[in-house]
């Protein structure tokens, strides 16, 4: 078990650029989300794949924020015409898919800022 | 839909006291309730979880959590707390009707003092 992989750590960008965010879930886990975490807030849910399926994505998501999951192993993240408000720790996790009682398994997040 | 409520945003505790860190929730269907922790420049660990059976559910490092159906609440609980145990701590809901979104509150800081 080598974990939740994310990279990068850390991303500093301008106003108005893209970015793109790798996940590597835990190998046999069939279920990702994402996440976006705040300073002083709990992870706010973005979306989330069984597989390569996208079976739900948060209504607070813009159509900036795009999620893939192509062949149900690694996933992407990204950002179109980044905006300030965009600045936060995006977290993935991964999970067995045993059921609605499993618990998730979180990586050390990709902090973003955008200046 | 779902939702977390953590009421205090820190708690403060002397070491060797017991602890309480309060959760109320919201969901349609059966609850599926969690705690997990995130310590400083780490990810966010769990801690235990709550599925159906008896009440009083125990996780790592000796947290416990006890479920009350008629108030909602879900309420992490040692007790005798230590320093080490300063950290975030996050309740979070899954509802039980369908769909794996996992809900989670703001977070309460625990500050344990020696």
């Amino acid at each position: 078990d080598t974990g939740v992989s994310q990279d990068p750590r850390h991303k500093i960008t301008k106003r108005g650029q893209n970015v793109t965010f790798r996940c590597d879930p835990i190998s046999e886990h069939n279920r990702l989300y994402w996440y976006r975490q705040t300073l002083g807030q709990g992870p706010e849910f973005l979306t989330y794949f069984q597989n390569e399926a996208q079976l739900e994505k948060s209504r607070l998501l813009s159509d900036r924020f795009s999620a893939e999951r192509p062949k149900g192993s690694f996933s992407t993240l990204e950002i179109q015409r980044t905006e300030q408000g965009d600045s936060a720790m995006y977290l993935c996790a991964s999970s067995r898919g045993s059921g609605p009682g499993e618990k998730l398994f979180f990586g050390s997040g990709t902090q973003l800022s955008v200046l | 839909a779902q939702s977390v409520a953590q009421p205090e945003d820190q708690v403060n505790v002397a070491e060797g006291n017991p602890l309480t860190v309060k959760c109320t929730y919201s969901v349609s269907g059966n609850p599926y309730l969690f705690w997990y922790v995130q310590y400083p420049n780490r990810g966010l660990q769990f801690l235990l979880k709550y599925i159906t059976g008896d009440n009083l559910v125990k996780g790592s490092y000796g947290f416990e959590a006890e479920f009350n159906k008629s108030q909602t609440s879900f309420h992490l609980k040692k007790p005798s707390a230590l320093v080490s145990d300063s950290a975030l701590y996050f309740c979070a809901v899954r509802d039980g009707t369908g769909g794996f979104k996992t809900i989670f509150g703001a977070g309460t800081r625990l500050f344990v003092k020696a």
